[in-house]
């Protein structure tokens, strides 16, 4: 079956070490999003690309970058970690253009704590 | 911009009928998701409305009216497995991007 995986799944690192952050799906999705979700917030997109070697910057894109070599990953890296990173990271992707019933579908989360 | 309202709880009791309301304020609008989402989980897709009216899916159904921005999810018979926090998601116009309100979490109690 078709999946979408983040790993790891819980971290823990140090301010100003660089940290990233694994997605991989394996549907053959163009479409690929990360989310962060802090309590009060809901879900606030970091950054997200339709296709190999296409990024854009979300809501929140300060102090995070993203690659996009090939159609099935889509990491995520800190720069330089700061405490107010600490968060709960989702990785989604979903099929076509934006037209018609095509939702994202989530990852399972990664948990990242920055002391 | 865009801007989704949701209330923040709501509780309800097993094998009554419960409406979660979303209301939303856009530039754009290419159709409205709803998600389940039980604590600790990924998000899990629920429904999804781009014209007005009603959808229905088993014991879950989604309104839309476009004029009005808004939304509802309804829930039937409900069950403590649905005790989760729902969240009403807009696309936006020109992708595939979605715009996420801050969630309600639903209590089923007995």
């Amino acid at each position: 079956d078709a999946e979408i995986t983040q790993s790891p799944r819980h971290k823990i690192t140090e301010t100003g070490r660089q940290v990233t952050l694994a997605c991989h799906q394996t549907w053959n999705h163009n479409n690929m999003f990360w989310y962060r979700q802090d309590l009060g917030h809901g879900l606030r997109l970091i950054h997200y690309s339709y296709g190999v070697q296409d990024t854009n910057k979300g809501e929140v894109s300060d102090g995070y970058s993203v690659s996009r070599s090939n159609t099935e990953d889509l990491p995520l890296t800190l720069e330089s970690a700061a405490s107010s990173q600490t968060s709960v990271y989702f990785c989604a992707s979903s099929a076509g253009t934006g037209e018609g019933n095509q939702p994202q579908h989530f990852g399972d989360g990664t948990r990242l704590s920055i002391l | 911009g865009q801007n989704i309202d949701q209330p923040t709880e709501m509780t309800a009791t097993e094998g009554a009928i419960v409406q979660i309301n979303c209301t939303y304020q856009t530039s754009g609008f290419n159709g409205l998701f709803w998600y389940q989402q039980h604590a600790g989980e990924a998000p899990t897709f629920l429904s999804y409305n781009v014209l007005d009216g009603l959808e229905e899916k088993g014991r879950f159904s989604s309104f839309l009216s476009r004029s009005k921005g808004y939304s509802y999810l309804l829930l039937k018979e409900l069950q403590m497995k649905d005790s989760a926090s729902y969240l009403c998601a807009v696309r936006d116009e020109y992708g595939n991007k979605l715009v996420f309100g801050a969630g309600t979490i639903l209590r089923v109690k007995s």
